[in-house]
């Protein structure tokens, strides 16, 4: 059982090009979320799904797409990519329900040049 | 969901008891406490949740006091490896699609 896993762990792109951060959980959780933490802040949402085929807003959602086409998995995008994409992007899951208990991916280190 | 509110930082000798504040005065009667850590460079990690009584697990004990306005959480023998943020979030169970907010948190140093 391998929880949360994100890939890649690193990345640098220059500004412009695109990428996309895969997430994927084996723990058959209904949500997934993605946010990104930037130095001396806390996490902030991007996107979110309540389940396969479905996504939806966060707080900060502009310069990101998503996609859930399977359940197990939660891809995030950068179309074009600017420096102030630079940070640190979390990927969490949880499992339907009242419980607000998530369970958070290692991260991926981002870097637009 | 509730403000809360923590100390910006806290020491703590290793092998004693690390007890952490979070005081969330304007609580309301369905919201729960959550309790997550962040170690260095890692993703967060849900530590232990509570609504009314203490709860305890292998990880930590979280002590809610009678009127709900404030909690503790209690690392019963802290390790170097304790050493992190610690995030109290307080939510109501299954709203605003499960969104948490990360405030500030403590940062909690264990020291040899």
């Amino acid at each position: 059982n391998a929880g949360v896993t994100q890939t890649p762990k690193f990345r640098v792109l220059k500004t412009g090009q695109s990428m996309t951060l895969l997430c994927a959980q084996d723990m058959n959780h209904e949500y997934m979320y993605w946010y990104r933490q930037d130095p001396g802040m806390g996490l902030r949402l991007i996107h979110y799904s309540v389940g396969e085929g479905t996504t939806a807003k966060g707080e900060v959602p502009d310069g990101y797409n998503v996609s859930r086409l399977k359940k197990q998995n939660f891809l995030l995008g950068l179309e074009s990519a600017a420096p102030s994409q630079t940070s640190v992007y979390f990927c969490a899951s949880r499992i339907q329900g009242r419980s607000d208990t998530q369970y958070f991916g290692p991260g991926t280190r981002l870097t637009v040049l | 969901d509730a403000k809360t509110t923590q100390p910006t930082s806290m020491d703590c000798a290793e092998g004693r008891a690390a007890n952490l504040p979070c005081n969330h005065s304007t609580i309301s009667g369905n919201e729960y406490v959550y309790w997550y850590r962040q170690i260095h460079s890692q993703g967060p990690q849900y530590i232990i949740h509570g609504l009314k009584n203490n709860e305890t697990n292998e990880m930590a004990s979280l002590i809610i006091t009678e009127d709900r306005k404030s909690s503790t959480l209690i690392l019963p023998h802290a390790t170097l490896r304790d050493t992190a943020v610690y995030y109290c979030i307080v939510k109501a169970g299954g709203t605003s699609y499960g969104k948490l907010t990360f405030g500030q948190g403590t940062i909690l140093t264990v020291h040899p």
